[in-house]
């Protein structure tokens, strides 16, 4: 199965703030990544796949870069509504596999 | 609007099987999948399998593969996913979600609100 290491597992920061969120897979998988956004109590929403695809609807202010083992999730000026759990999710190979998340809280 | 709306929580004893389903709306059933992923409590996101409502083809976990089915029924937009024999850590909120094949695999677009499985004696 393919790992999916994300870091930092929290991040504090505020709002304005750019922040960004790596994934390392543990092996390529060219571009086949997706990021959700997660918020308490609720289920995951997709935005961005196929590493920078923006999903529909999703702010301009989230980006998505990255290639074959490395990739970034950038939120180029934080909002009250990002404060969420970020996941990444590999789909070169099954089992889909998620990362760990990453905790977006206030500072 | 897409919509998929999942049937309500559940306690079972250790060794029973529990039932989750997934009412679709919305949109085409049979040219999307229904994929299963589950969350324990403060923990993270693990993907189960997935049923192609086309065809009715299951994608299991590997992990799951000797105790989970998942059917789909085309005709009421329902989708449901059956776990047996279960565990103290199979305690988790349930989650079904639209899959999107984009060749290799699969992204998932759309989720239910979860069902919240709760196993304990």
């Amino acid at each position: 199965d393919i790992q999916l290491t994300q870091s930092p597992s929290t991040l504090s920061a505020s709002v304005g703030d750019r922040v960004t969120i790596t994934c390392r897979a543990s092996q390529s998988i060219t571009y086949w990544l997706a990021w959700y956004q997660q918020k308490p109590g609720k289920a995951p929403k997709l935005l961005i796949y196929k590493a920078s695809t923006l999903e529909n609807g999703v702010p301009p202010r989230f980006s998505g870069s990255g290639s074959g083992t490395e990739f970034t999730l950038a939120i180029s000026s934080l909002q009250p509504d990002d404060f969420a759990t970020y996941y990444c999710q590999q789909y070169k190979t099954y089992p889909l596999t998620f990362g760990g998340g990453t905790k977006v809280e206030i500072k | 609007q897409v919509q998929l709306v999942q049937s309500g929580g559940e306690v079972k004893k250790p060794g029973a099987t529990v039932k989750v389903s997934c009412k679709a709306s919305g949109y085409i059933l049979n040219n999307y999948g229904i994929d299963w992923v589950r969350q324990a409590p403060g923990q993270g996101l693990e993907w189960m399998g997935g049923i192609s409502a086309f065809n009715g083809n299951t994608n299991y976990a590997q992990k799951f593969q000797d105790r989970v089915t998942m059917t789909t029924d085309t005709s009421t937009g329902m989708v449901s996913m059956e776990l047996r024999s279960l565990r103290s850590d199979d305690t988790a909120v349930y989650y079904c979600a639209r899959g999107v094949v984009v060749v290799p695999g699969v992204i998932l677009d759309f989720w239910g609100q979860g069902t919240l499985v709760t196993v304990s004696s």
